[in-house]
């Protein structure tokens, strides 16, 4: 079984900071995904990653497969951006089924 | 791409009672997945729901506890049955995409 971690648990961080969330996991996997979850509980999926990086508008995520980790970076932080922030991964090839990290609650203070 | 809409979004319920959570897919999915997430805790998949069959369960889950229905490729529930205070928890829903996952609004659900 994959076990995934996250780091850190909580950020607090002012408006305009760059932020880095971080997240390892023990198994090797097909891919991981970034996922952001509003007060409410919804989730939306930022990004999937089989490798290397992705960059969507403040938003980067980057993976290195042989060291199994991956870091999530937030540009120029705003106070929009508070949420909690899921690291998941895919863990062989064909499966569908995620294996979550416990999230990292980010507060962004104006 | 998926947009899932789930429902309820929240609610409150007496112990012994049951709810019964929806969700809808604007496109056809052979695969829907059901998750939980306690309080502190990471998503814990529940089942995974297949069209034309039983659902599958993943350790701890039950049926009797967590009835699945999925009449078709585009919608299923969920119902939490003879509910506790230790029900208390997020519910979701999820689809698989080719290249991400796609996920309801979620059901906070609180057990009094």
């Amino acid at each position: 079984k994959n076990e995934v971690e996250q780091s850190p648990q909580n950020l607090t961080a002012q408006e305009g900071e760059f932020i880095t969330i971080n997240c390892s996991y023990s198994v090797g996997i097909s891919a991981l995904h970034w996922l952001q979850q509003h007060p409410g509980g919804g989730i939306v999926s930022l990004f999937m990653l089989s490798s290397g990086k992705k960059k969507h508008g403040r938003l980067i995520a980057t993976i290195n497969i042989q060291e199994k980790h991956s870091s999530l970076h937030i540009t120029a932080s705003h106070p929009r951006d508070s949420a909690v922030y899921i690291c998941a991964v895919l863990s062989g090839a064909g499966s569908y089924q995620l294996t979550f990290g416990k999230g990292t609650k980010l507060s962004v203070i104006p | 791409s998926a947009v899932i809409s789930q429902k309820p979004s929240r609610d409150i319920c007496q112990r012994g009672t049951s709810l019964t959570i929806q969700c809808q897919v604007d496109s056809q999915v052979t695969m829907m997945f059901w998750y939980r997430q306690q309080p502190g805790q990471s998503l814990t998949l529940i089942a995974t729901a297949n069209q034309g069959s039983e659902a599958t369960y993943e350790s701890g889950f039950v049926i009797d506890k967590f009835p699945i229905s999925r009449p078709n490729l585009t919608f299923s529930t969920l119902t939490v049955s003879n509910m506790s205070p230790e029900d208390s928890s997020i519910y979701l829903c999820s689809v698989p995409g080719n290249t991400e996952a796609f996920f309801g609004q979620g059901t906070r659900l609180t057990v009094v």
